[in-house]
């Protein structure tokens, strides 16, 4: 039974560039969240996914954006690329099922050039 | 809002000890805690969760207390082993997802 599943493990842009990171959740989870993780840092929230809809966000600017597809699977977008969105994004998968964990993937290590 | 935070950016113990990681938060509202074990270059992974309605919750080797009355929360592993040694983190749930703690470091002495 695979887990949570990100691609890619890592990668390098440049100011300005657009990121598309993906996310493929636990096998019978329909729900997935994003969080940005700084090093020495615990991860932040950034939005949560549900029913193809954005139905939660954190304090994030619009440059984030996200979808979700039929298959549960998620895409986190990033624009307009800053130093400071140098960090690991970890996707988490949950069932919408009252108060259920949330498990992690390993995350994509995104740097900044 | 709700912030949720460790005491001890670092936590060192004697291999077979009982380790205690504290965590406090601000925001009564949370109604679901969990405590995430992360090692380094992998995602947090999941270890226990409480709701606000108990007090105590265990598991294999770990115990989570919940005192609502002062917005505290401790993960106790018993017999630590090397094996244990990572980034443990607290986190509420609420509103806005997930919140957590920047975590605490948790070394195994030989």
């Amino acid at each position: 039974d695979a887990g949570v599943t990100q691609s890619p493990t890592h990668l390098i842009k440049t100011r300005g560039q657009q990121v598309t990171l993906r996310c493929s959740p636990k096998s019978g989870h329909d729900t997935v969240s994003w969080y940005q993780q700084a090093l020495g840092q615990g991860p932040q929230f950034i939005f949560q996914y549900y029913e193809e809809e954005e139905r939660q966000r954190g304090n994030f600017p619009d440059r984030f954006s996200g979808h979700q597809f039929p298959n549960y699977s998620s895409e986190l977008n990033v624009n307009a690329l800053l130093l400071g969105d140098s960090a690991l994004y970890l996707c988490a998968s949950s069932l919408d099922s009252g108060n259920q964990p949330q498990h992690f993937g390993d995350g994509t290590r995104l740097s900044i050039l | 809002g709700e912030s949720v935070g460790l005491h001890l950016p670092t936590l060192s113990v004697q291999e077979g000890d009982n380790s205690i990681i504290n965590c406090a938060y601000s925001n009564s509202a949370s109604d679901y805690f969990i405590w995430y074990k992360q090692e380094s270059g992998k995602g947090p992974q999941f270890i226990i969760d409480i709701r606000s309605n108990m007090d105590k919750r265990q598991g294999q080797r770990v115990t989570v207390l919940l005192n609502k009355t002062v917005k505290h929360l401790s993960l106790q592993i018993a017999a630590t082993q090397p094996g244990d040694s990572a980034v443990y983190f607290c986190a509420g749930g609420g509103a806005d997802g997930l919140t957590f703690g920047k975590g605490t470091h948790l070394i195994i002495q030989p």
